[in-house]
């Protein structure tokens, strides 16, 4: 089975840097992604590793290590747009493209 | 690029009816398409995969004939929610993806109330 864990809620301060974590424990991979979603929105794609390593992408940067099967959404700059939930999902590989979301992170960017 | 639609944005309807929505790629190729529900403070939970003209892959605990899937082009796929019950009320996503591995673009979503 998938099991993806995320924290609940965070909140942070509008210029800080925040990190959220996910943690997977799923057989089979093909790749691990972040998405965000405002409240009432579907959910916009932020980023995707496939490999072990950095990815960054502006403000936003996404880590992977496959072996310790955890990710990290890293946020800097933070602003009052961000306010959202973060959502990380499992790619299966295979001959599809399913992925099992997480239960998604709030986080509250505070002035 | 990777643009997806749906239609209606929004629907209220009485209880026994059915409900069509449709999910449309603008501006590429969807061989795959996803049929998310969401719950409010809840994650996006997949109910089904369509690939274009052939049945859709149901996820465990979901009911394929009451969520009726058409994958019937490589822009085009409808959910029909039939005989909708006040339980069915939430918010439907799709998404399309070009093909493996690749990402998925979401639609606006659906937000369905069943009275």
């Amino acid at each position: 089975g998938q099991n993806i864990d995320q924290p609940t809620e965070m909140t942070a301060t509008e210029g800080a840097i925040v990190q959220i974590n996910c943690t997977y424990q799923t057989s089979g991979f093909n790749g691990l992604f972040w998405y965000q979603q405002h409240a009432g929105e579907a959910p916009t794609f932020l980023s995707y590793n496939v490999l072990d390593g950095l990815e960054e992408k502006g403000r936003f940067s996404s880590f992977l290590s496959r072996s310790k099967g955890y990710s990290y959404l890293l946020l800097k700059e933070l602003q009052m747009k961000d306010s959202a939930s973060y959502l990380c999902a499992w790619g299966g590989g295979g001959a599809t493209n399913k992925l099992i979301f997480g239960t998604g992170t709030l986080l509250a960017v505070q002035p | 690029g990777a643009v997806v639609s749906q239609h209606p944005s929004w629907v209220i309807c009485k209880s026994g009816t059915s409900v069509k929505i449709e999910c449309r790629s603008l501006d590429f190729q969807a061989t795959t398409m996803f049929w998310y529900r969401q719950f409010p403070k809840q994650s996006l939970m997949l109910m089904a995969t369509s690939n274009e003209g052939s049945k859709a892959t149901y996820e465990q605990g979901v009911e394929k004939d009451k969520f009726l899937i058409n994958h019937a082009s490589l822009t085009l796929s409808t959910l029909t929610v039939t005989s909708a019950h006040p339980e069915d009320s939430s918010f439907y996503i799709c998404s399309g993806a070009g093909g493996p591995p690749d990402t998925q673009y979401f639609g606006p979503g659906t937000r369905l109330t069943v009275l």
